[in-house]
């Protein structure tokens, strides 16, 4: 079974400064997507960035970017240049490139300090 | 995209009783699936809600416990049965717009507390 691990629940930055948010994956597939959402207060899942597998580049949006090590089995998020609003939580999820189901991390509680 | 409205937002309910919960989407999908979201935890797949069909249930749920309603491509329906206190929880809407589509779109959930 596909298992995706944050192996921390908690985090905190300074405004304007870098946070780097873990996550590793466990799969024997090669194919495969890999996302992070984060979850503001309000509870509302909003998409950050997406990954495919099969690209060795890796994604980024804006201020967000990720680290994409495919052999390591790692998807780190990168977020620059923090905000007051990037406070939430945040969710690593792997998908199957031929399944619907999404396997969630435990999530990492981003705190953004002015 | 899609954007998922979902109804109630919140309920307090009694033990025994039934809950249930409406997920609404602003265009046709294909894909409809009810996650639950426990206090600190992450989010669990309960179902895949199929049209014109019985729901495909992960392991751990079934049918009698959370049955799910499709009647359409744009509306689904959630409800907990029998409810008690470890059925607190944040209840999950989510829609992809079709099969394989590589992103789902959430509802804001509902939060659910059983006395």
């Amino acid at each position: 079974a596909q298992t995706v691990t944050q192996s921390q629940p908690e985090m905190s930055v300074q405004e304007a400064e870098t946070v780097t948010l873990s996550c590793t994956y466990d799969t024997s597939e090669s194919d495969y997507y890999l996302f992070w959402y984060k979850q503001p207060p309000s509870r509302q899942m909003i998409l950050v960035i997406r990954q495919e597998a099969y690209k060795q580049q890796n994604a980024t949006e804006n201020r967000f970017s990720v680290n994409f090590q495919k052999a390591a089995k790692s998807f780190s998020l990168k977020i620059s240049d923090s905000q007051l609003g990037d406070a939430a939580m945040y969710f690593c999820a792997y998908r199957r490139n031929t399944g619907n189901q999404f396997y969630f991390g435990t999530g990492t509680s981003l705190t953004v300090i002015p | 995209s899609a954007v998922i409205s979902q109804k109630p937002s919140r309920d307090i309910c009694q033990r025994g009783t039934s809950l249930t919960i409406q997920c609404q989407v602003d265009s046709q999908v294909t894909m409809m699936f009810w996650y639950r979201q426990q206090p600190g935890q992450s989010l669990t797949l309960i179902a895949t809600a199929n049209q014109g069909s019985e729901a495909t249930y992960e392991s751990g749920f079934v049918i009698d416990k959370f049955p799910i309603s499709r009647p359409n491509l744009t509306f689904s329906t959630l409800t907990v049965s029998n409810m008690s206190p470890e059925d607190s929880s944040i209840y999950l809407c989510s829609a992809a717009l079709r099969a394989g589509y590589n992103e789902q779109f959430f509802g804001p959930g509902t939060r659910l507390t059983v006395l």
